[in-house]
């Protein structure tokens, strides 16, 4: 799995929009971008995932740039119980059962 | 959504004794899952990828012996933490794979906290 480097933390106001950036400069083209979010004491839980277009869905959405390089994923109306910390993952799509290894994260604290 | 399940989600138990855990996945096979440990204000650290009807695939550094994984059914995998000790205390998440047709997800337990006297 290719590595990926987040920010530590983000702060962001309850209502606004959280943008949260990944850099994965080594990733690979049959590796998709995949997010994680992570509430204290709770089991990971997907956001979403995508190869090379901008995805969206309910939770959030996911801009990757040109080159895939980097990747934003955006909550466009952060609520409180929004915070937690977030994982970038690199992984392959198509073969099953590879392993998946995760970076410190981001931690989100959204204020009221 | 398809749901992987842990048991216990917490459990207290004495040095020396050994503990498992277990994780189904709840509405989907899953021939591979994956185990983690996390402590506290750390990432999750992958432990071993549990793949069923034959051994486990260890990181480097985990003990085998100490961390015994089986994985007899598809729905199915425990892990059994042996003598265990206070450095053992940790939250444990397992995970499984679901494929299905133009998506692949990693679907989490809810975790298990293990606390070592």
């Amino acid at each position: 799995d290719a590595k990926t480097t987040q920010p530590p933390s983000m702060d962001c106001a309850e209502g606004r929009a959280a943008n949260l950036p990944c850099n994965h400069s080594t990733i690979s083209g049959n590796e998709y971008v995949y997010w994680y979010r992570q509430i204290h004491s709770q089991g990971p839980q997907y956001i979403i995932h995508g190869l090379k277009n901008n995805e969206t869905n309910e939770m959030a959405s996911l801009i990757i740039t040109e080159d895939r390089k980097s990747s934003t994923l955006i909550l466009p109306h952060a609520t409180l119980r929004d915070t937690a910390v977030y994982y970038c993952i690199v992984r392959e799509r198509e073969t099953s059962g590879s392993r998946l290894t995760f970076g410190e994260g981001t931690q989100l604290t959204v204020n009221p | 959504g398809a749901v992987v399940s842990q048991h216990p989600s917490w459990v207290i138990c004495k040095s020396g004794t050994s503990v498992k855990i277990e994780c189904r996945s709840l509405d989907f096979q899953a021939t591979t899952m994956f185990w983690y440990r996390q402590f506290p204000k750390q990432s999750l650290m992958l432990m071993a990828t549990s793949n069923e009807g034959s051994k486990a695939t260890y990181e480097q550094g985990v003990e085998k012996d100490k961390f015994l994984i089986n994985h007899a059914s598809l729905t199915l995998s425990t892990l059994t933490v042996t003598s265990a000790h206070p450095e053992d205390s940790s939250f444990y998440i397992c995970s499984a794979d679901l494929m299905r047709t133009g998506n692949r997800e990693l679907f989490f337990g809810e975790g298990s906290r293990l606390t070592v006297l």
